[in-house]
């Protein structure tokens, strides 16, 4: 157990949905950070919480929106869901500024039929 | 750019050492880890090194850091089939954002 907790495990939903995926992050750690694992793009990364701000972004599309709570816990929401979204999504929690590494959560496996 | 790039498979018998390349664009990369990622599970760092530092051994594992080639390896020593796994070379920007490599698929044959 790695510390960063990620749900669902799995979700199946069909094209045009929105879903959303829930992240809590370490114990102390204040970032959060996801990204999506598919065969094609690789790790590619798409957002990073601070403290609940949003610190850096990366290749995160309009359909998709991210929030970090006040207990530090996040959420990632995927909306208009096409089929190419289906995909692994993990989350990550670091302290500081990453520099030890991050961790990272088991994921969430979506697939939209 | 940013681009780290690794070799996407590499095989080798049960008790060789195995050796994993990595090679990143970013001069200014100070920071670079290994990841290692079993079926179905997340990543799990292995190690880091960061740019003053050559080369960092930790029990089987030794990372060796050519900075002038922008050059990164991972060698596996006495190589185990609880090894085979798919090994992330990455790189933190200076955004703060982790970088990475495509992953390369580890082997391990009895």
């Amino acid at each position: 157990d790695s510390g960063v907790t990620q749900t669902p495990k799995h979700l199946i939903t069909a094209t045009g949905q929105r879903v959303t995926l829930r992240c809590s992050p370490r114990s102390g750690d204040l970032s959060v950070y996801w990204y999506q694992q598919s065969l094609d793009q690789g790790l590619q990364f798409l957002i990073q919480y601070y403290n609940g701000e949003e610190r850096a972004k990366g290749n995160i599309l309009e359909r998709f929106s991210a929030q970090q709570f006040p207990d530090l816990h996040s959420e990632l929401n995927l909306s208009s869901l096409e089929l190419g979204d289906s995909a692994l999504y993990f989350c990550a929690s670091s302290g500081d500024e990453g520099l030890y590494g991050y961790t990272f959560g088991s994921g969430t496996r979506l697939t939209v039929v | 750019g940013e681009d780290v790039e690794q070799s996407l498979f590499l095989s080798v018998r049960e008790g060789d050492s195995s050796v994993i390349n990595c090679t990143y664009t970013d001069s200014s990369s100070t920071y670079l880890y290994w990841y290692k990622q079993e079926p179905g599970a997340g990543l799990q760092l292995l190690t880091y090194i960061f740019s003053n530092m050559d080369m960092k051994q930790d029990q089987r594992l030794t990372v060796l850091l050519n900075k002038k080639d922008k050059h990164l390896s991972l060698r596996i020593a006495d190589t185990q089939t609880g090894d085979s796994a798919i090994y992330f070379c990455a790189e933190l920007n200076q955004g703060g954002k982790l970088i990475f490599g495509q992953g390369t698929e580890l082997s391990v044959k009895p």
